[in-house]
């Protein structure tokens, strides 16, 4: 079936240690994105990528880093320049109509 | 400032009851409008919105956009405890490839 891999589902790390956060897909979407999700805040767009080889920060990037060697990874990692990291990290794709398939999240803690 | 915002934020209600959750915008270049239903992990797409004034209905969900207002509604009647939920209202900003800036969302509680 098609769709959106994300790994791992939890995830716990010391302080000023980077973590990669994988994400998978096989929708043969262009476009991927990454959002974070705090309590109350919604959804944040932190990097998204329209192409292969190509990525744009969104609103929050600061402290992230993303890739795109592949059509279908999009792969995201949290550096420890991110001051405030432990959040609910959702990859999505979209085919370019704006609606967006999302993964199952992975949470991250920073301990 | 491009902004999306919902309300309430939160709801409780009874089994049965029907419930209004609200979405309103300002976003520059609007492209559509999209309602998610986020149980656990994962959130599931409800609707798209484009035109004004043109309901979109599946079962006991429906939706409806005024881009005059810049609103848009989500009506659930006969709400589940499978309802419960929070969901998203979200944005697409066409100058931006498809960006989308995401409300706070709205968490939905149905007690039996």
């Amino acid at each position: 079936d098609g769709g959106i891999t994300q790994s791992p589902k939890y995830l716990f790390r010391k302080e000023g240690q980077n973590v990669t956060l994988s994400c998978e897909q096989n929708l043969n979407h262009d476009a991927m994105y990454w959002y974070r999700q705090d309590p109350g805040q919604g959804l944040r767009l932190i990097y998204y990528s329209q192409i292969v080889n190509d990525f744009q920060k969104g609103d929050i990037a600061e402290g992230y880093s993303v890739s795109r060697e592949k059509k279908e990874s999009f792969p995201l990692t949290v550096t420890s320049a991110q001051k405030n990291p432990t959040a609910f990290y959702l990859c999505a794709s979209s085919r370019g109509t704006g609606e967006l398939f999302f993964g199952e999240g992975s949470r991250l803690t920073v301990l | 400032e491009d902004k999306v915002v919902q309300s309430p934020l939160s709801l409780v209600v009874h089994e049965g009851d029907t419930v209004t959750l609200n979405c309103s915008y300002e976003v520059t270049n609007f492209r559509s409008l999209l309602w998610y239903k986020q149980e656990k992990k994962a959130p599931t797409f409800l609707f798209m919105l484009t035109s004004s004034g043109i309901e979109k209905k599946s079962g006991r969900l429906s939706s409806i956009l005024d881009k005059k207002e810049l609103f848009s509604i989500l009506n659930i009647t006969a709400t589940q405890t499978g309802d419960s939920a929070i969901y998203l209202c979200a944005v697409v900003r066409g100058n931006q490839g498809g960006k989308l800036i995401f409300g706070q969302g709205t968490e939905l509680s149905v007690k039996p």
